[in-house]
């Protein structure tokens, strides 16, 4: 069975500082991973999959087999991007839609 | 391209109830996912249905099922309703592109069972 774990709930930076959200799993496939967020009052959306290896919103995540890592990074934190962010894994090689997600991490980016 | 719909919004049901949700993916999507989200539990999966066959089932009770349309819409009924069945249940269509793959979530019901 696949597992993702988010090990920080809360998560409060500054304006303009760095920013990581960790995100771990356990799979024993090839996993297709994503991190998906939520603003308030907004459905949840796509914010990128590790499978296109593109930067959305200046925020980037790369998948990390040897870790079992998809710690999501961005270099300078907007107040914008203030959001619950889930970690999510996906079976690979599958035509299934089944997500496993993470327990989510609220991002609070600070004036 | 309009987006995910589900009906209704909110709920309020009684303990024993049943109750039933609705779902209209996004056109041309055949995959239907349904997750339950609670502040304890997180987004679990519930089923997912692709061409109105049961596709995948997550770790649910048998008093939670679904069924899916030839339109692709899809519902998702519970029987005898719990006080922790209280959720907000998500759906969520997808397209069968693997590398452009994503899941595309509704708005949500809020169900309230009392």
């Amino acid at each position: 069975a696949q597992r993702v774990t988010q090990p920080e709930k809360l998560l409060s930076v500054f304006k303009g500082a760095p920013v990581e959200l960790k995100c771990n799993y356990s799979y024993s496939g090839s996993p297709e991973l994503f991190w998906y967020v939520q603003y308030s009052r907004q459905r949840l959306q796509l914010l990128l999959r590790h499978i296109s290896r593109e930067s959305i919103k200046g925020f980037t995540a790369d998948l990390n087999k040897g870790e079992t890592s998809f710690h999501l990074k961005k270099p300078f934190a907007q107040e914008e991007d203030s959001a619950m962010y889930y970690c999510a894994l996906r079976r690979g090689g599958t035509s299934g839609s089944r997500l496993t997600f993470g327990e989510g991490t609220q991002l609070t980016v600070n004036p | 391209k309009a987006g995910v719909t589900q009906t209704p919004r909110y709920l309020i049901k009684t303990r024993g109830q049943q109750v039933t949700l609705s779902c209209s993916p996004i056109s041309g999507h055949r995959s239907v996912s349904w997750y339950q989200q609670t502040p304890g539990q997180g987004l679990q999966f519930l089923f997912e249905y692709f061409s109105e066959t049961q596709r995948n089932k997550g770790n649910f009770p048998g008093r939670f099922s679904g069924r899916q349309f030839s339109n692709s819409r899809s519902e998702m009924n519970v029987s005898t309703l719990e006080l922790g069945d209280s959720a907000l249940y998500l759906c969520a269509s997808s397209s069968l592109d693997r590398v452009r793959y994503e899941q595309y979530f509704g708005p949500g019901t809020r169900l309230t069972v009392t």
